[in-house]
């Protein structure tokens, strides 16, 4: 199974601010991934998919990135509606997520 | 608009096999994939299985020995089975609609089941 590591498990950052959240692949993904965001009580919502596509209504705020086996979430202008906790997932076999960041308020 | 909602028992004695139902909306499975993913409390995300559109079906390899996914296309319902069932299986039990490419990955979620197991 190809392991996903996700950093950091914990996020604090004022109103406004650029947050970045990384996850590193135990191999090679060829830009097989997506991020999901999840509020608390929901279910996942798709972000990005195939590394840097953004889904249909995402807010463009919202930016992926990366190649090989490190891959990028940013969040532009962070909105308090952001407050969540952000998944990564490799879909270059069968899939695997990371383990999780938790976005907070400063 | 593309729907799913998961249904289930809620509560499942240890040792048990659970039944799940994912009914979809919006959608054909017939030419659409979904898939299970589970949810531990407080805890990240696994993948469990697909049905592809063609009906055929792939598993996680760790719980491929106790799991089943099948489907009715005529009721637009896709079926969880998993038997043996343990404390740790205690999750928010989601159905999703795969994305459109390559890949599994998931386009669009239902609203997720708690699934416990207790005796």
């Amino acid at each position: 199974d190809i392991q996903m590591t996700q950093s950091p498990a914990s996020l604090s950052a004022s109103l406004g601010e650029t947050v970045t959240i990384e996850c590193r692949a135990s191999e090679d993904i060829y830009n097989g991934l997506a991020w999901y965001q999840q509020k608390p009580g929901k279910s996942p919502q798709l972000l990005i998919y195939n590394a840097n596509s953004l889904h249909t209504g995402v807010p463009s705020r919202f930016s992926g990135s990366g190649s090989g086996t490190q891959y990028s979430l940013k969040i532009n202008s962070l909105q308090s509606e952001d407050v969540a906790s952000y998944f990564c997932q490799q879909y270059y076999n069968y899939p695997t997520f990371g383990g999780g960041t938790k976005l907070e308020l400063k | 608009q593309v729907q799913l909602k998961e249904s289930g028992p809620g509560l499942v004695q240890p040792s048990q096999t659970l039944s799940l139902t994912c009914t979809v909306s919006g959608l054909s499975l017939t030419s659409n994939s979904v898939s299970w993913i589970r949810q531990p409390p407080g805890k990240g995300l696994e993948w469990m299985g697909v049905i592809w559109s063609n009906g055929g079906t792939d598993y996680n390899s760790a719980i491929k020995s106790r799991l089943s996914i099948s489907r009715d296309t005529s009721k637009s319902q896709v079926f969880l089975k998993m038997n043996s069932l343990q404390t740790e299986d205690t999750a928010m039990y989601f159905c999703a609609r795969n994305g459109d490419t390559k890949g599994i990955w998931f386009a669009y979620w239902g609203q997720g089941t708690l699934v416990t197991v207790s005796s």
